[in-house]
């Protein structure tokens, strides 16, 4: 089955500066990735997401970028506020598999 | 205007007690999950269902038990509580299976004493 491994575990960054968030999924069949942020006490929310078909896609602040041939996805964010502080989740899934496959999360903290 | 609602959002019980979850969505999606979240935040699937259809059993023990009474409910059982059971308990709903987006509740968090 599929496995998704994200690195790293725990990122600090100061304000303004960028963070970059890495993942690996195992199965060629997967087609659509998405990014969640959990804040504490609820639950995961979508921030970003990417289908196989696309290398890049941007949405403000925030960018994900997808290589299908290393199968390694990464979560790019710019200009970092200390309302992005949170754990973040990059997920794998294959169409029709009602399986969404979450890798461990990043706990980024932005210093002011 | 809660769109995946989860009650209760706490609950602390003994070893051996059997309880329930609930969980129900207003955005008329076809499909629920439930996601078990341990304490390294580690979110696994448990259960998917789609139209009350029970797909995806993520080789969850059978005294898990999930209910979806219609496509807007997906109850879960617990019987004989066990210490590994404590965890944070994730409902999520997509339109129609995993690649749209998964709208979380805010979690129940089980403690088994």
């Amino acid at each position: 089955g599929e496995n998704v491994e994200q690195h790293p575990s725990t990122l600090s960054v100061q304000e303004g500066d960028s963070a970059v968030i890495k993942c690996t999924y195992s199965d060629s069949a997967s087609n659509y990735f998405p990014w969640y942020k959990q804040e504490l006490g609820k639950g995961p929310q979508l921030i970003i997401d990417i289908r196989s078909n696309v290398g890049e896609k941007k949405d403000q602040r925030i960018a994900v970028t997808l290589n299908k041939t290393a199968k390694h996805f990464s979560l790019h964010i710019t200009e970092t506020q200390p309302e992005d502080s949170a754990v973040y989740f990059c997920a794998a899934s294959i169409d029709s598999s009602y399986k969404l496959i979450f890798g461990s999360g990043t706990r980024l903290l932005v210093r002011p | 205007d809660t769109a995946v609602s989860q009650t209760p959002k706490y609950l602390v019980t003994q070893m051996g007690n059997d309880k329930s979850i609930k969980c129900e969505q207003n955005l008329g999606h076809d499909t629920m999950y439930w996601y078990k979240q341990d304490s390294k935040k580690f979110l696994k699937i448990m259960f998917s269902y789609n139209n009350k259809e029970l797909i995806i059993n993520e080789t969850v023990p059978n005294r898990f038990s999930p209910k979806s009474p219609d496509k807007a409910h997906l109850n879960l059982h617990i019987n004989s509580l066990e210490l590994g059971d404590s965890a944070v308990y994730f409902c999520a709903s997509s339109q129609a299976g995993v690649n749209s987006p998964l709208h979380f509740g805010n979690g129940t968090r089980l403690t088994v004493t």
